[in-house]
Protein backbone atom coordinates (compact mmCIF):
# COMPACT_ATOMS: atom_id res chain seq x y z
CA UNK A 1 0.00 0.00 0.00
CA UNK A 2 1.77 3.56 -0.80
CA UNK A 3 1.14 5.75 1.09
CA UNK A 4 2.70 8.51 -1.09
CA UNK A 5 1.57 8.46 -4.17
CA UNK A 6 2.55 10.71 -7.34
CA UNK A 7 0.75 9.92 -10.08
CA UNK A 8 2.47 11.31 -13.25
CA UNK A 9 6.03 9.46 -14.08
CA UNK A 10 6.88 12.10 -16.28
CA UNK A 11 6.32 15.65 -16.99
CA UNK A 12 7.71 18.09 -19.83
CA UNK A 13 7.01 21.75 -19.72
CA UNK A 14 8.68 24.71 -21.68
CA UNK A 15 12.28 26.87 -20.53
CA UNK A 16 10.23 29.94 -18.54
CA UNK A 17 7.30 27.82 -17.82
CA UNK A 18 5.91 26.69 -14.59
CA UNK A 19 6.62 23.13 -13.43
CA UNK A 20 3.82 21.85 -10.92
CA UNK A 21 4.70 18.24 -9.19
CA UNK A 22 1.76 16.97 -7.59
CA UNK A 23 2.01 14.20 -4.34
CA UNK A 24 -0.88 13.13 -2.43
CA UNK A 25 -0.64 10.84 0.93
CA UNK A 26 -2.98 8.96 2.42
CA UNK A 27 -1.40 8.62 5.84
CA UNK A 28 -3.04 11.12 8.17
CA UNK A 29 -0.08 10.59 10.72
CA UNK A 30 2.42 12.57 7.98
CA UNK A 31 2.76 16.16 9.07
CA UNK A 32 6.47 16.76 7.34
CA UNK A 33 6.62 16.69 3.67
CA UNK A 34 9.97 17.22 1.73
CA UNK A 35 10.77 17.47 -1.84
CA UNK A 36 14.30 15.95 -3.33
CA UNK A 37 15.84 16.40 -6.29
CA UNK A 38 17.76 13.60 -8.16
CA UNK A 39 20.22 13.70 -11.17
CA UNK A 40 20.86 10.33 -12.76
CA UNK A 41 24.05 8.70 -11.29
CA UNK A 42 23.82 10.82 -8.01
CA UNK A 43 22.46 10.82 -5.03
CA UNK A 44 18.73 12.90 -4.15
CA UNK A 45 19.62 16.56 -2.66
CA UNK A 46 17.00 17.92 -0.58
CA UNK A 47 15.06 20.72 -2.35
CA UNK A 48 12.18 22.45 -0.21
CA UNK A 49 9.96 21.13 3.04
CA UNK A 50 7.27 22.06 4.85
CA UNK A 51 5.61 21.30 7.66
CA UNK A 52 1.67 20.62 8.07
CA UNK A 53 1.68 24.24 10.49
CA UNK A 54 1.81 25.70 7.40
CA UNK A 55 0.23 25.78 3.47
CA UNK A 56 2.89 27.60 2.00
CA UNK A 57 6.33 27.48 2.04
CA UNK A 58 8.89 29.43 -0.68
CA UNK A 59 12.58 29.36 -1.51
CA UNK A 60 13.42 30.85 -4.53
CA UNK A 61 11.79 29.75 -7.66
CA UNK A 62 10.69 26.86 -5.51
CA UNK A 63 7.39 26.63 -4.05
CA UNK A 64 5.44 23.95 -1.94
CA UNK A 65 1.75 24.00 -1.32
CA UNK A 66 0.06 21.82 1.32
CA UNK A 67 -3.59 21.10 1.40
CA UNK A 68 -3.78 19.08 4.47
CA UNK A 69 -7.79 18.23 4.09
CA UNK A 70 -7.30 16.90 0.41
CA UNK A 71 -3.86 15.28 1.75
CA UNK A 72 -2.36 16.88 -1.15
CA UNK A 73 1.22 18.87 -1.88
CA UNK A 74 2.40 20.43 -4.88
CA UNK A 75 6.15 22.05 -5.80
CA UNK A 76 6.05 25.10 -8.35
CA UNK A 77 9.04 25.76 -9.90
CA UNK A 78 8.41 29.61 -11.33
CA UNK A 79 10.56 29.98 -13.95
CA UNK A 80 11.59 26.38 -15.33
CA UNK A 81 15.16 25.83 -16.34
CA UNK A 82 16.56 22.88 -17.94
CA UNK A 83 18.89 22.59 -15.17
CA UNK A 84 15.76 21.89 -13.45
CA UNK A 85 15.49 18.86 -15.27
CA UNK A 86 15.79 16.02 -13.14
CA UNK A 87 13.65 13.27 -10.89
CA UNK A 88 11.69 14.74 -8.31
CA UNK A 89 10.55 12.59 -5.27
CA UNK A 90 7.90 13.28 -2.56
CA UNK A 91 8.84 12.17 1.03
CA UNK A 92 6.96 12.59 3.96
CA UNK A 93 7.39 11.69 7.75
CA UNK A 94 5.34 11.34 11.21
CA UNK A 95 6.65 13.68 13.69
CA UNK A 96 4.71 12.14 16.63
CA UNK A 97 6.20 8.83 18.43
CA UNK A 98 9.97 10.12 17.60
CA UNK A 99 9.69 8.73 14.10
CA UNK A 100 10.27 12.01 12.32
CA UNK A 101 13.43 10.53 10.94
CA UNK A 102 11.94 8.20 8.52
CA UNK A 103 10.74 9.42 5.24
CA UNK A 104 8.66 7.44 2.83
CA UNK A 105 8.92 8.28 -0.62
CA UNK A 106 6.81 8.31 -3.51
CA UNK A 107 8.36 6.85 -7.01
CA UNK A 108 9.23 10.11 -8.35
CA UNK A 109 8.36 12.19 -11.07
CA UNK A 110 10.58 12.78 -13.91
CA UNK A 111 11.03 16.40 -15.23
CA UNK A 112 11.89 17.88 -18.53
CA UNK A 113 12.70 21.35 -19.32
CA UNK A 114 13.05 21.85 -22.62
CA UNK A 115 14.80 24.87 -23.87
CA UNK B 1 33.74 18.42 3.27
CA UNK B 2 33.06 14.73 1.82
CA UNK B 3 29.26 14.37 2.88
CA UNK B 4 28.21 11.12 2.79
CA UNK B 5 30.95 8.51 0.48
CA UNK B 6 30.02 5.13 -0.28
CA UNK B 7 31.99 2.19 -1.17
CA UNK B 8 32.27 0.89 -3.69
CA UNK B 9 29.93 2.57 -6.24
CA UNK B 10 29.66 -0.69 -8.66
CA UNK B 11 29.82 -4.40 -7.88
CA UNK B 12 28.61 -7.94 -9.59
CA UNK B 13 27.69 -11.00 -7.70
CA UNK B 14 27.24 -13.88 -8.18
CA UNK B 15 24.22 -15.60 -6.42
CA UNK B 16 25.61 -16.71 -2.36
CA UNK B 17 27.95 -14.37 -2.29
CA UNK B 18 27.95 -12.05 0.31
CA UNK B 19 28.94 -8.35 0.82
CA UNK B 20 29.44 -5.24 2.88
CA UNK B 21 28.77 -1.81 1.03
CA UNK B 22 30.51 0.68 3.03
CA UNK B 23 29.20 4.20 4.18
CA UNK B 24 30.66 6.78 6.22
CA UNK B 25 29.80 10.21 6.70
CA UNK B 26 32.14 13.51 8.13
CA UNK B 27 28.89 15.76 9.20
CA UNK B 28 28.50 14.07 13.22
CA UNK B 29 25.30 13.12 12.19
CA UNK B 30 23.56 11.18 14.55
CA UNK B 31 20.85 8.97 12.00
CA UNK B 32 22.13 7.12 9.44
CA UNK B 33 19.88 5.46 7.15
CA UNK B 34 20.78 2.41 3.87
CA UNK B 35 17.42 2.79 1.33
CA UNK B 36 17.12 1.08 -2.03
CA UNK B 37 15.67 2.03 -5.09
CA UNK B 38 14.38 -0.40 -7.34
CA UNK B 39 13.54 0.87 -11.51
CA UNK B 40 10.49 3.00 -11.77
CA UNK B 41 10.09 2.94 -7.66
CA UNK B 42 10.68 5.20 -5.01
CA UNK B 43 13.60 4.64 -2.08
CA UNK B 44 12.42 2.24 0.32
CA UNK B 45 14.29 2.02 3.89
CA UNK B 46 16.04 -1.17 4.86
CA UNK B 47 17.84 -0.50 7.97
CA UNK B 48 18.16 3.08 10.38
CA UNK B 49 20.19 3.93 12.86
CA UNK B 50 19.92 6.77 15.65
CA UNK B 51 23.08 6.55 16.92
CA UNK B 52 26.16 4.32 17.89
CA UNK B 53 25.16 0.70 18.94
CA UNK B 54 21.22 1.47 17.94
CA UNK B 55 19.96 0.56 15.13
CA UNK B 56 16.89 -0.94 13.66
CA UNK B 57 14.58 -2.52 10.63
CA UNK B 58 13.28 -0.61 8.21
CA UNK B 59 10.69 -1.61 5.50
CA UNK B 60 12.41 -3.84 3.38
CA UNK B 61 14.99 -5.70 6.37
CA UNK B 62 15.31 -9.22 4.88
CA UNK B 63 18.69 -10.40 3.48
CA UNK B 64 20.18 -6.91 5.16
CA UNK B 65 21.75 -6.47 8.23
CA UNK B 66 23.65 -2.93 9.79
CA UNK B 67 25.96 -2.50 12.72
CA UNK B 68 26.79 1.12 14.04
CA UNK B 69 29.92 0.78 15.93
CA UNK B 70 30.83 4.48 15.42
CA UNK B 71 28.96 7.88 14.50
CA UNK B 72 30.37 7.96 11.51
CA UNK B 73 30.49 4.59 9.64
CA UNK B 74 27.29 2.28 8.87
CA UNK B 75 28.01 -0.55 6.80
CA UNK B 76 25.33 -2.50 5.30
CA UNK B 77 25.76 -6.31 5.08
CA UNK B 78 24.35 -8.43 2.38
CA UNK B 79 25.00 -12.17 3.62
CA UNK B 80 23.48 -14.65 0.51
CA UNK B 81 23.18 -12.48 -2.34
CA UNK B 82 19.63 -13.33 -4.02
CA UNK B 83 18.65 -11.77 -7.74
CA UNK B 84 15.71 -9.77 -5.99
CA UNK B 85 19.04 -7.73 -4.23
CA UNK B 86 19.79 -6.06 -7.69
CA UNK B 87 19.29 -2.33 -6.56
CA UNK B 88 20.71 0.91 -6.43
CA UNK B 89 21.75 1.17 -2.66
CA UNK B 90 21.93 4.80 -0.86
CA UNK B 91 23.42 5.84 2.46
CA UNK B 92 21.70 8.99 3.98
CA UNK B 93 22.42 10.98 7.66
CA UNK B 94 20.58 13.60 8.94
CA UNK B 95 20.88 15.45 12.36
CA UNK B 96 17.48 14.57 13.09
CA UNK B 97 13.97 15.45 11.88
CA UNK B 98 13.44 16.51 7.96
CA UNK B 99 16.84 16.99 5.66
CA UNK B 100 18.61 13.94 4.76
CA UNK B 101 22.39 13.82 3.05
CA UNK B 102 22.71 10.90 0.28
CA UNK B 103 25.55 9.16 -0.76
CA UNK B 104 25.96 9.08 -4.43
CA UNK B 105 24.84 5.28 -4.60
CA UNK B 106 25.74 2.16 -4.87
CA UNK B 107 24.78 -0.13 -8.26
CA UNK B 108 24.57 -3.32 -7.09
CA UNK B 109 24.18 -6.76 -9.53
CA UNK B 110 23.62 -10.16 -8.54
CA UNK B 111 23.25 -12.88 -11.43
Amino acid sequence: DQQVKQNSPSLSVQEGRISILNCDYTNSMFDYFLWYKKYPAEGPTFLISISSIKDKNEDGRFTVFLNKSAKHLSLHIVPSQPGDSAVYFCAASPILGGSNYKLTFGKGTLLTVNP
Amino acid sequence: NAGVTQTPKFRILKIGQSMTLQCTQDMNHNYMYWYRQDPGMGLKLIYYSVGAGITDKGEVPNGYNVSRSTTEDFPLRLELAAPSQTSVYFCASSLGAGELFFGEGSRLTVL
